[in-house]
């Protein structure tokens, strides 16, 4: 099972809107709801930001918004601020043995 | 709030077992199924297997035949022995609390750096 694919890096200015993308396949991404988006910040816990391909869970900005579209998930951040700045990693449940997939992960810088 | 802490050896010396344990507080590790996962420096997450309370688990098949997954629920832990590690082992360990069903991570731990190296 491969990683699902999301660019390496993304930037904006602080107030513009970015969208990651995280590609996979009818197995993963296309074939279930179960596409989940985390926030890392170095040394710190990862946090849930979008789960269901589109929920948000309680406390998350209504900044982050999730989408899908065939094999391909998104995560877009509107009006984006310094505090967004952090790797971004897409998941999906998966029907391969391997039962959960990640993304390749995104770095957001912003500018 | 669900708290979760990884603890265990930061350096493992290479063949030998690496122990990691996952303690949670602020609930009962009752009713839910929980995960490790990793991060090899530089590279991207791995899934390494979940268990759910009563026991029952599953491991990513890449590291099945070294693996194992425990649960103590009157320790209120649960915990990861890989056996036979190699320097590709290198990682920060997350433990995670796995919602089923919906298969996504809803509580983390900071995670734990384990170095394999003599």
């Amino acid at each position: 099972q491969s990683a699902l694919t999301q660019p390496a890096s993304v930037s904006g200015s602080p107030g513009q809107s970015i969208t990651i993308s995280c590609t996979g396949t009818s197995s993963d991404v296309g074939g279930y709801r179960s596409v989940s988006w985390y926030q890392v910040h170095p040394g710190k816990a990862p946090k849930i930001m979008i789960y269901d391909v589109t929920s948000r869970p309680a406390g998350v900005s209504n900044r982050f918004s999730g989408s899908k579209s065939g094999n391909t998930a998104s995560l877009t951040i509107s009006g984006l601020q310094a505090e967004d700045e952090a790797d971004y990693y897409c998941s999906s449940y998966t029907s391969s043995s391997t039962f959960s997939v990640f993304g390749t992960g995104t770095k957001v810088t912003v500018l | 709030q669900v708290q979760l802490q990884e603890s265990g050896p930061g350096l493992v010396k290479p063949s030998e077992t690496l122990s990691l344990t996952c303690t949670v507080s602020g609930g009962s590790i009752n009713n839910y199924y929980w995960s490790w996962i990793r991060q090899p420096p530089g590279k991207g997450l791995e899934w390494i297997g979940y268990i759910h309370y009563s026991g029952s688990t599953y491991y990513n098949p890449s590291l099945k035949s070294r693996l194992t997954i425990s649960a103590d629920t009157s320790e209120n832990q649960f915990s990861l022995r890989l056996r036979s590690v190699t320097a590709a082992d290198t990682a920060v360990y997350y433990c995670a609390r796995l919602r089923w069903g919906r298969y996504y991570f809803d509580y983390w731990g900071q995670g734990t750096l384990v170095t394999v190296s003599s």
